[in-house]
């Protein structure tokens, strides 16, 4: 894998339901592994950024995991709800601060 | 953290103008970057905007077309010159919190500009 992929582009799920999205990177030259919740027209909000293989991450409703030997991480929402709607990006970095993203996945909650 | 303000919020310009974009950073940060999102595109980094030096450029940008000030350790400005159809995009502005050498992986982006040309 040469880029970040994410998938899928986009999704809609009920409110309540639980859903999860899936990043692949290059893993090698791993350097950290960041992801972003991106709402129109406010700032990327940084939701985790995890750097070790195993490594999981947990905010409120949203988890993360990290598996660097096989290039993937999944994102976690449980219990959807409308605030929830934006688009997750994921982006990783290679040995240095520059990040490579994926085209993220739009998630519409609808109530 | 680290609080990112950008203006203008959004613009629309006629081809062959030029727009300059600011970021302002809450606090003194070394590392700054700016990126764009084209329509249905990944965001994708522009150049790291150094503090006293000419900025770094990634492949496909250069600094005619995309000239970058950073005169201080909170404030930068990025330039799009002539401007075409394609220029059309979001242009957001990063940093790493702190200062040279600070232990993070953290990066923070300001609200994005957005700018269509016509």
């Amino acid at each position: 894998i040469l880029n970040v992929e994410q998938s899928p582009q986009s999704l809609h799920v009920q409110e309540g339901d639980s859903t999860n999205f899936t990043c692949s990177f290059p893993s090698s030259n791993f350097y950290a592994l960041h992801w972003y919740r991106w709402e129109t027209a406010k700032s990327p909000e940084a939701l985790f950024v995890m750097t070790l293989n195993g490594d999981e991450k947990k905010k409120g409703r949203i988890s993360a995991t990290l598996n660097t030997k096989e290039g993937y991480s999944y994102l976690y929402i449980k219990g959807s709800q409308p605030e929830d709607s934006a688009t997750y990006l994921c982006c990783s970095g290679a040995g240095s601060y520059q990040l490579t993203f994926g085209k993220g996945t739009k998630l519409s909650v609808i109530p | 953290s680290a609080v990112i303000s950008q203006k203008p919020s959004r613009d629309i310009c006629q081809r062959g103008t030029s727009l300059t974009i600011q970021c302002q950073v809450d606090s003194q940060v070394t590392m700054m970057f700016w990126y764009r999102q084209q329509p249905g595109q990944s965001l994708t980094l522009i150049a790291t905007a150094n503090q006293g030096s000419e900025a770094t450029y990634e492949s496909g940008f250069v600094i005619d077309k995309f000239p970058i000030s950073r005169p201080n350790l909170t404030f930068s400005t990025l330039t799009v010159s002539n401007m075409s159809p394609e220029d059309s995009s979001i242009y957001l502005c990063s940093v790493v919190p702190g200062l040279a050498g600070s232990p993070t992986y953290e990066q923070y982006f300001g609200p994005g500009t957005r700018l269509t040309v016509t």
